[in-house]
């Protein structure tokens, strides 16, 4: 079965750091390009950050660049996103999500969400 | 990048269809065939129900549809049915390699 699961989120303060973790089974994740999305309470998605599948090439979304840094560990099967000078509306359920198409920069379509990790930056 | 603009609410009785619109720009919806749409139940992940404008992936019911026009995507849902009740978002590419979510639409079923 395809399944992602996350963990690492909790309660932090503002200015903190935290990192997500997201362990992947039932698919060949090295050629998967696999992203953040998050979503603040009662808001809608917002897309955070992706990472290639083949080649290494990271995005990022403009509120989280320079805060937040997305990794892999292909030997192990995780996504990892490292946040730091966490603020207030960094508060959210972070999901990852794994690109539909294999070998994609990972800008089309998620098909497979975990079920999220809760972040609460608190002031 | 500002969300891509979706009305807030639409309705519809069983068996019914209802169309969720998604506005962007010229530099992400009406730039690239790489719009989707999300179906997200409360608590719950989101859904991939269409994939490049108008593509279902396995397993997704014949209802749903997708479409685009100029900068401007749409969804469709035939015969409405009550599970039909959810959050759907879409997002597409843009032109500064991100991607970028709708401000979600809520479908109720009356």
């Amino acid at each position: 079965e395809v399944q992602l699961l996350e963990s690492g989120g909790g309660l932090v303060q503002r200015g903190g750091s935290l990192r997500l973790s997201c362990a992947a089974s039932g698919f060949a994740f090295s050629t998967y390009a696999m992203a953040w999305v998050r979503q603040a309470p009662g808001k809608e998605l917002e897309w955070v950050s992706v990472f290639s599948g083949i080649g290494g090439t990271t995005y990022y979304a403009e509120s989280v660049k320079g805060r937040f840094t997305i990794s892999r560990d292909d030997s192990k099967n995780i996504l990892y996103m490292q946040m730091k000078s966490l603020r207030a509306e960094d508060t959210a359920v972070y999901y990852c999500a794994k690109d539909f198409s294999p070998f994609g920069a990972g800008m089309g379509a998620y098909d497979i969400w975990g079920q999220g990790t809760v972040v609460t930056v608190s002031s | 990048q500002s969300a891509l603009t979706q009305p807030a609410s639409v309705s519809g009785s069983p068996g019914q269809s209802v169309t969720v619109s998604c506005t962007g720009t010229n530099s992400d919806v009406g730039l690239y065939k790489y719009v989707s749409w999300y179906q997200q139940h409360p608590g719950k992940a989101p859904k991939l129900i269409i994939y490049e404008v108008a593509n279902r992936p396995s397993g997704v019911s014949y209802r749903f549809s997708g479409s685009k026009s100029g900068n401007t995507a749409s969804l469709t849902i035939s015969g409405l049915q009550a599970e039909d009740e959810a959050d759907y978002y879409c997002s597409s590419y843009t032109s500064s390699s991100t991607l970028v979510f709708g401000t979600g639409t809520k479908v109720t079923v009356l």
